[in-house]
């Protein structure tokens, strides 16, 4: 249980078209959703927090016009690249709170985003 | 700020014998600590975590110890298999509800055969 699906797993752009990639919770509802990026050989850098229904809360230097994140229901967020540049290639991981509290976390498998 | 430090970034310890991931953190909000591991172009897998109001928290070969004063975790993996041979990361929450994890940057431990 608590499986959180992501996709696609791969995928390779132009430069300043837009990317979504979806992340799904499939045996859970999630209200919270958490999106994280990861560069090479670097942390987990927390991006925004996805609240079902309601606007998602980013963390302090993202760019909430660049990263448009939709959480319309309570199993499926949304995080969308918009003009994406060859800086924003990154490997971008979704994750949500399936025992709530902050106690529970389960992660997506990630999204390897390559803009050329 | 780095509130969650991992300070050593590669670690190498020989099958059978104990590895020792260390953590260190700098805020005292913090009080749920989990550690997860992580293969390459995957994301993180949950290992074990313990709360503040423990000491130590043990699960199979994995036990997390805690030391608030010091605010310092680590986690001990005994008997040391190849299959451990990961990239392994610390993360910290604050109080009930807050629900975000800060991250360290990882420590990768090879196991050697």
């Amino acid at each position: 249980g608590a499986v959180v699906s992501q996709h696609p797993s791969r995928v390779i752009c132009k430069s300043g078209t837009s990317v979504k990639i979806e992340c799904r919770s499939l045996d859970f509802q999630a209200t919270t959703m958490f999106w994280y990026r990861q560069f090479p050989k670097q942390s987990l850098m927390l991006m925004a927090t996805s609240n079902e229904g309601s606007k998602a809360t980013y963390e302090q230097g993202v760019e909430k016009d660049k990263f448009l994140i939709n959480h319309a229901s309570l199993t499926l967020s949304t995080l969308t690249v918009t003009s994406a540049h060859p800086e924003d290639s990154s490997f971008y991981i979704c994750s949500a709170d399936y025992q709530g509290g902050g106690y529970g976390y389960t992660f997506g498998s990630g999204t390897r985003l390559t803009v050329v | 700020d780095q509130q969650v430090k991992q300070n050593s970034p590669s670690l190498s310890v020989q099958e059978g014998r104990i590895s020792i991931l260390n953590c260190d953190y700098t805020n005292s909000m913090f009080d749920y600590f989990l550690w997860y591991k992580k293969y390459p172009a995957e994301g993180p897998t949950f290992l074990i975590s313990i709360s503040s109001i423990k000491d130590k928290n043990e699960d199979g070969r994995f036990t997390v110890f805690l030391n608030k004063s010091a605010k310092h975790l680590s986690l001990h993996i005994v008997p040391s298999q190849p299959g451990d041979s990961a990239v392994y990361f610390c993360a910290a929450s604050g109080k009930e509800g807050a629900q975000k994890l800060v991250f360290g940057q990882g420590t990768r431990l090879t196991i050697n055969p």
